[in-house]
């Protein structure tokens, strides 16, 4: 059964400062993964997918990789604001199958 | 491009009565859609998916009487609490599947912006 993992719990950090959120899969046979922002009370919205054939993908001031012989995705924020406090989740497709597995989030906190 | 839109947004309403919740896709086709709940503080858990012109497919422990799920059209997934109780409150999460998007097989899900039930 796929477990998602993501550490930290939660994050608090000085606006500007450069800061890397972890998730970690049980199961390497993934179709992709993806990292969603959910602002308090909102839905999810879709921050960045990796297919499983790809090390990283990268929006502005995101970036993230995946190394799946490990288990293992990093999400790094640049240049932290305020505007990116919110829970950040972690999700893999397996490569079987529509479900998505969410890990428990991060919650980030950028103080100004 | 790949809306999703959920309807109400928050609702209330008395312990034993029936609540219905839309979800669209707005500005595409979706064969599959995914009904999650989230309680506080925590991660979002499937409930059920559901594929156009065909019964959802529960998760273990949902009660498929409880949450009744109707994915009518290609742009359309209904889940109705019925007979709704203080601990079916909670944030109902929709997510569909791109249809067009199958073919090229990313397989992305879209969310919507939840609705929040609240039962008295």
């Amino acid at each position: 059964k796929q477990e998602v993992t993501q550490i930290p719990a939660a994050l608090s950090v000085p606006e500007g400062e450069n800061l890397v959120l972890n998730c970690s899969f049980t199961d390497s046979a993934i179709y992709n993964l993806q990292w969603f922002r959910q602002d308090p009370g909102k839905g999810l919205t879709s921050l960045l997918l990796i297919q499983s054939s790809q090390r990283e993908q990268t929006s502005g001031r995101l970036n993230a990789s995946l190394d799946k012989s490990s288990g293992r995705s990093t999400l790094y924020i640049a240049a932290s604001q305020p505007g990116d406090s919110a829970t950040y989740l972690c999700a893999v497709r397996p490569e079987y199958g529509n479900k998505l597995v969410f890990g428990a989030g991060t919650i980030l906190r950028v103080k100004s | 491009g790949a809306v999703v839109s959920q309807h109400p947004s928050w609702v209330i309403c008395k312990s034993g009565t029936s609540v219905k919740i839309e979800c669209r896709s707005l500005d595409f086709q979706a064969t599959t859609m995914f009904w999650y709940r989230q309680f506080p503080k925590q991660s979002l858990m499937l409930m059920a998916t559901s594929n156009e012109g065909s019964k959802a497919t529960y998760e273990q422990g949902v009660e498929k009487d409880k949450f009744l799920i109707n994915h009518a059209s290609l742009t359309l997934s209904t889940l109705t609490v019925t007979s709704a109780h203080p601990e079916d409150s909670s944030f109902y999460i929709c997510s569909a599947r791109d249809r067009t998007l199958a073919g090229v097989s990313y397989n992305e899900q879209f969310f919507g912006p939840g609705t929040r039930l609240t039962v008295l």
